[in-house]
């Protein structure tokens, strides 16, 4: 079937404004990642669902970003009174497995936000 | 923070040659990963190797792991064009329920 898609592909917003990022993973996937990637620079960890349980927030960079997967399937990343230093694209992947087995992720095309 | 860094930052081949990035880390991990990035576009996956495997090969490419030096690399043999994109490696590690730590990446340029 398809792969993970994410929408928008690009957003542009004004410092202060909310913008909420949406992730449609591989139907059937169990695990489902949000991760930061800055300019020139290698993706970070952000937050980690299993089914409809965020186990992991603790790349979170502040209480400003909030994650949900309400029904275990599609997920939305939101970001509150955005700062420039949010400026990066947001990727999200799915996987089958949860922890301890071969975790390859599928990654959607990402999402370009940028704060101005 | 990311896990590690990868070596060299940038590299230009010509097309036919070999290329040969590397990846250190720094924690233990349960696996290894390579994936690609091209411009504006999301991650593919490449290749995964256990920590209990030493090599892995996958059509044009060859990844080894020595994990008592923390290290991995990934050799892509007769390079194409269409191999022009960033290069990442990524470990998870016991504990961490498989999020990936990323390495800071290769930029490999492929010229005809």
């Amino acid at each position: 079937g398809a792969g993970v898609s994410q929408s928008p592909r690009y957003k542009v917003a004004k410092r202060g404004q909310d913008v909420a990022l949406r992730c449609d993973p591989i139907s059937g996937h169990v695990s489902l990642f949000w991760y930061q990637q800055a300019l020139g620079q290698g993706p970070e960890f952000l937050t980690y669902f299993q089914n409809e349980a965020q186990l992991d927030k603790s790349g979170l960079p502040s209480d400003r970003f909030f994650a949900e997967r309400p029904e275990g399937s599609v997920s939305t990343l939101k970001i509150q009174r955005t700062q420039q230093e949010d400026s990066a694209v947001y990727l999200c992947a799915s996987s089958f497995v949860t922890s301890g087995g071969k975790n390859e992720q599928f990654f959607g095309p990402g999402t370009r936000l940028t704060v101005l | 923070s990311q896990q590690g860094e990868e070596d060299p930052q940038a590299l230009s081949i010509q097309e036919g040659e070999n290329a040969t990035m590397n990846c250190s880390y720094k924690t233990s991990i349960n696996n290894l990963q390579w994936y690609r990035q091209n411009s504006g576009r999301g991650l593919v996956h490449l290749i995964l190797i256990r920590s209990n495997e030493r090599e892995k090969h996958s059509g044009r490419l060859r990844v080894t792991l020595d994990t008592s030096k923390k290290s991995s690399s990934l050799l892509i043999t007769a390079s194409r064009a269409a191999d022009t994109a960033s290069y990442f490696c990524a470990t998870d590690a016991p504990g961490t329920a498989s999020k990936l730590t990323f390495g800071t990446g290769t930029r490999l340029q492929v010229t005809l």
